[in-house]
Parts: C-alpha cells; structure tokens; sequence
C-alpha cells in the first residue's frame, strides 16, 4: 500500500539553528499539507499546496517557516531560526485533489525537539 | 470558521466493553466529518468519514459513527474494544469543496483500555 514518506523522524536541534524536513506524497497526489501538532493537540495546518502552487498559508510563520515544492511532487517545509516553542510533530499529508470529497494520508511525521 | 469540541480528554474501559468517543462541530453548512487514530509516536490513520447520505458510517477495525445534524455531533462507537484500540482519537471537520479544503482537529481523546 502506498504511504506518505517523511524524514527524518526524530530532529534535536538547538535554538537558532536552522531545520528541515522532507516529505514524499503518495504518487499522484495532487494536494500536500504540512500539520504541526503540539503535544498533547490536535493536528494544526500550516501550508497547503495544489501541484507545486501554495493554496493556504495562513497559519505558518512566514517570518521563520518557509515551505516549498518546486516540482509539484515532494515536498521540503524548513525553520530558520528555530525556537523553543517550534518543538512539535510535524505532519505531511496527501490527497488526490482538494475541493472535492477527500482523504487525506498521513506520514509517520517528524518529531522536532529544540534545546 | 469551522471548529470541533472532543469534551473528553481521557477516556479508560475494559477491554471488550463498549466504547462511545464524543465529537461535536460548529460549521455553517454539511461538513465533511472524520476519525482518525494516533498511535504513540506515529501519523493518523483514517478510520472512518461522513460525507452525505447514510448517517451511520462503517470504518475499519469495527469502529463506527453516527452524524446527528440537529446535535452538531458525530460521535465514534465500537461495541467490544480491543486492548490494540488504545491510543489518541481524532475528530476532524472538512469545509465543503473550495480552493482550499483544510481539515480542522479536535484536541483529541486519549483512550486506556484495561484488561
């Protein structure tokens, strides 16, 4: 069954530093998320893209977070300075497409801890 | 804008009792409604969704859920839990189809099961 890649799993960093994840969609999955989930939270979103096209960054902290995805396929979200508070999972998910019924699949996720 | 209440945020039953997990929304219109489950350290794995239609939905691992319209609820059940059911609930509201079709969590409900 096809899955969701991201890497790495586990992250220390310290703070000011810069970090960076990577996620792989299933093939022929059109939208990717990127979700950061705090413990002991739910899931929050933080960008959302339709091929390589941003469709929804409200949520990110566009002063420290950037996120891309140059070919419309996978995908790299980074941190730079990295901060305390930045320490969470962080989530890649997929779909075949947004604005339509859909499901979206998770990956493993990256779990970050800034010291 | 969309949101979703889990009241409860800890939850312990015997392993084969019943299992009843709360859920309500506030959205303007239908949304599109789902469960996932997080097991320690790892992704979400989509147990079950509403869309329209039938308003008891079959998920996988014998869970199952109800949407109630005129309560904003969608409440996850399993008739006779496992011990390998224990881990992190999620309810998710989905705006209905646009540009951009986030998914908006509960903070989640963590489910012990005894045996």
């Amino acid at each position: 069954e096809a899955e969701v890649a991201q890497s790495p799993r586990y992250k220390i960093t310290e703070k000011s530093q810069a970090v960076a994840f990577w996620c792989d969609p299933i093939s022929g999955h059109a939208t990717l998320y990127w979700y950061r989930q705090i413990l002991g939270q739910g899931p929050e979103l933080l960008v959302q893209f339709q091929d390589e096209s941003v469709v929804d960054d409200s949520q990110l902290p566009k002063d420290r977070f950037s996120a891309e995805r140059l070919k419309g396929v996978d995908s790299t979200l980074k941190i730079q300075p990295a901060e305390l508070g930045d320490s969470a999972m962080y989530l890649c998910a997929s779909s075949l497409e947004s604005g339509r019924p859909y499901e979206q699949y998770f990956g493993p996720g990256t779990r970050l801890t800034v010291t | 804008a969309q949101s979703v209440t889990q009241p409860d945020i800890h939850i312990t039953v015997s392993e084969g009792a019943s299992l009843e997990l709360r859920c309500n929304y506030s959205y303007g219109a239908t949304p599109y409604l789902f469960w996932y489950v997080q097991s320690p350290g790892q992704g979400l794995q989509l147990l079950l969704k509403y869309f329209s239609g039938d308003t008891l939905v079959q998920g996988i691992k014998g869970f199952e859920a109800e949407f109630k319209r005129s309560q904003s609820s969608f409440n996850l059940r399993k008739p006779s839990v496992h011990w390998s059911d224990a881990a992190e609930y999620f309810c998710a509201v989905g705006a209905r189809p646009g540009t951009a079709s986030k998914l908006t969590f509960g903070t989640g409900t963590r489910l012990q099961v005894t045996l």
